[in-house]
C-alpha cells in the first residue's frame, strides 16, 4: 500500500521554505526520501528508521514520527536546484516488504 | 563513485514482441530491483531479487515479466508479448542491504511500444 504525499505540487520563490508530508496507514520500518529531476533517475536524499528520528542534509532535513506513521521533509532557504519531484518511499514493518513510493510532490523554485 | 548502469537507454518495439532490459548493479550490492515509471506518474515497484531468486513482486509483475541474473554482474528484465501500456521508463536499482540502505538507481530504459 503506497504512502500518501502532500501537497501534490508547490511553487516557491528562492529563499522560501517548504514542507512535504508523507503518511502511511501501516506501521513502518523506514521512510526514504528521493528527488527526481525531469528525465533523470530518482536520487537518494535520506533514510529515517523506526524509533523516530530526524536527519539533516545541508538545508534539507526530515523527521519521522513512528507513532503517527508520518514523515516530513523540510526544505529551507530553497534554491533553484531544489526543483524537482520529491518522492517518499516506505518500507512496512511487517517482514519482507519492498520500498513503495508515493505519487510524488512536484516542487518548483523560481527566481 | 560506483553507479548502476542500464542498457539500452531507449528501446522501441512493436506490440507483441519480447524485450530484454539490462542492468549492471553496483558490484558489492546484494539486492536488486526493477521499478517502472509511466510518464509523469509515480515510480512503481515491480520486483526485488536477492540470492538468485525473487524476494518480492508486485501485482504488476505477472507472467509477462521475468528477471534473471545470468552471470555475476548483469541483472535483466524480460517482457514478453509487449503491450502498448508497457510503455514506460524502467529503472533498475540496487542496494547493499534490504531495508535500511539507499536504493541506487540507474538512468533508466525508456521503452516505447508501438
Amino acid at each position: 500500500q503506497q504512502p500518501v504525499q502532500s501537497p501534490q505540487a508547490v511553487i516557491l520563490r528562492e529563499g522560501e521554505d517548504a514542507v512535504i508530508n508523507c503518511s502511511s496507514s501501516k506501521a513502518l520500518y523506514s521512510v526514504h526520501w528521493y528527488r527526481q529531476k525531469h528525465g533523470e533517475a530518482p536520487v537518494f536524499l535520506m533514510i529515517l528508521l523506526k524509533g523516530g528520528e530526524q536527519k539533516g542534509h545541508d538545508k534539507i532535513s526530515a523527521s519521522f514520527n513512528e507513532k503517527k506513521q508520518q514523515s516530513s521533509l523540510y526544505l529551507t532557504a530553497s534554491q533553484l536546484s531544489y526543483s524537482g519531484t520529491y518522492f517518499c518511499g516506505t518500507v512496512r514493518n511487517s517482514g519482507n516488504t519492498p520500498l513503495v513510493f508515493g505519487k510524488g510532490t512536484r516542487l518548483s523554485v523560481i527566481a | 563513485e560506483p553507479e548502476v548502469t542500464q542498457t539500452p537507454s531507449h528501446q522501441v518495439t512493436q506490440m507483441g514482441q519480447e524485450v530484454i532490459l539490462r542492468c549492471v548493479p553496483i558490484s558489492n550490492h546484494l539486492y536488486f530491483y526493477w521499478y517502472r515509471q509511466i510518464l509523469g506518474q509515480k515510480v512503481e515497484f515491480l520486483v526485488s531479487f536477492y540470492n538468485n531468486e525473487i524476494s518480492e513482486k508486485s501485482e504488476i509483475f505477472d507472467d509477462q515479466f521475468s528477471v534473471e541474473r545470468p552471470d555475476g554482474s548483469n541483472f535483466t528484465l524480460k517482457i514478453r508479448s509487449t503491450k502498448l501500456e508497457d510503455s514506460a521508463m524502467y529503472f533498475c536499482a540496487s542496494s547493499s542491504s534490504q531495508f535500511n540502505s539507499p536504493l541506487h538507481f540507474g538512468n533508466g530504459t525508456r521503452l516505447t511500444v508501438t
